[in-house]
């Protein structure tokens, strides 16, 4: 199956910090990437939706000046969480839609997670 | 509101065991259901995808049915191993947009 990498795997920095998360589609282009962010015994919740080439869209509440997006090439989507702080602290996982496709309709499952990163900022 | 509801929040079983885990959710109009394995600290991995046309779906020793009329799901593991130990997550997607609706989770630990 398709395969989206995520680096680094686990980070602990200093509260004020900026850290840059790294999401990419191995095998395949991906012109939309997913953001989420999972909180201990949480689901998934989607921060922003990651275009090629263009603006990311936030979910609301999620504030596009601290969670920096850009997705420069179609395999590579970057977040950068700027500014940590304690509260930041959470699970964030990437995920990338094969062949373009979003969440189809038809029920093939084209969405391909990373294996998320660990932010723990002191 | 879109929303997907997890049974239970946690269970554990022994090995060898089987079990099975509830998902109902109020996500409308239906598109699809899957069923995902998050071990800890990693990212989901798909199980089952099932349309509304589909009421049961097998991968392996997991097998998934569907309700659509009574919007429940639910995920039934068979022989269980330890490996089985992590989070299953349900996930619904419809309701007029194209973002899913995530669950909570179960948290199946698996003993020895």
């Amino acid at each position: 199956g398709a395969v989206v990498s995520q680096h680094p795997s686990r980070v602990i920095c200093k509260s004020g910090t900026s850290v840059k998360i790294e999401c990419r589609s191995l095998d395949f282009q991906a012109t939309t990437m997913f953001w989420y962010r999972q909180f201990p015994k949480q689901s998934l919740m989607l921060m922003a939706t990651s275009n090629e080439g263009s603006k990311a869209t936030y979910e609301q509440g999620v504030e596009k000046d601290k969670f920096l997006i850009n997705h420069a090439s179609l395999t590579l989507s970057t977040l950068t969480v700027t500014s940590a702080h304690p509260e930041d602290s959470s699970f964030y996982i990437c995920s990338a839609p094969k062949e373009g496709l979003m969440w189809t309709s038809d029920g093939t499952d084209t969405q391909y997670f990373g294996p998320g990163t660990r932010l723990t900022v002191l | 509101k879109n929303q997907v509801e997890q049974s239970p929040q946690s269970l554990i079983i022994l090995e060898g065991k089987n079990c099975t885990l509830q998902c109902n959710y109020t996500v409308s109009p239906f598109s699809n259901l899957r069923w995902y394995k998050q071990d800890t600290g990693r990212g989901p991995v798909s199980l089952t995808i099932m349309t509304f046309s589909e009421n049961t779906k097998s991968n392996g020793r997991y097998t998934a049915t569907l309700d659509a009329d009574t919007k429940q799901s639910s995920l039934h593991i068979t022989a269980s191993q330890l490996s089985d130990s992590a989070s299953y997550i349900c996930v619904v997607s419809g309701g007029g947009s194209y973002i899913p609706t995530f669950g909570r989770g179960t948290s199946l630990i698996v003993h020895p």
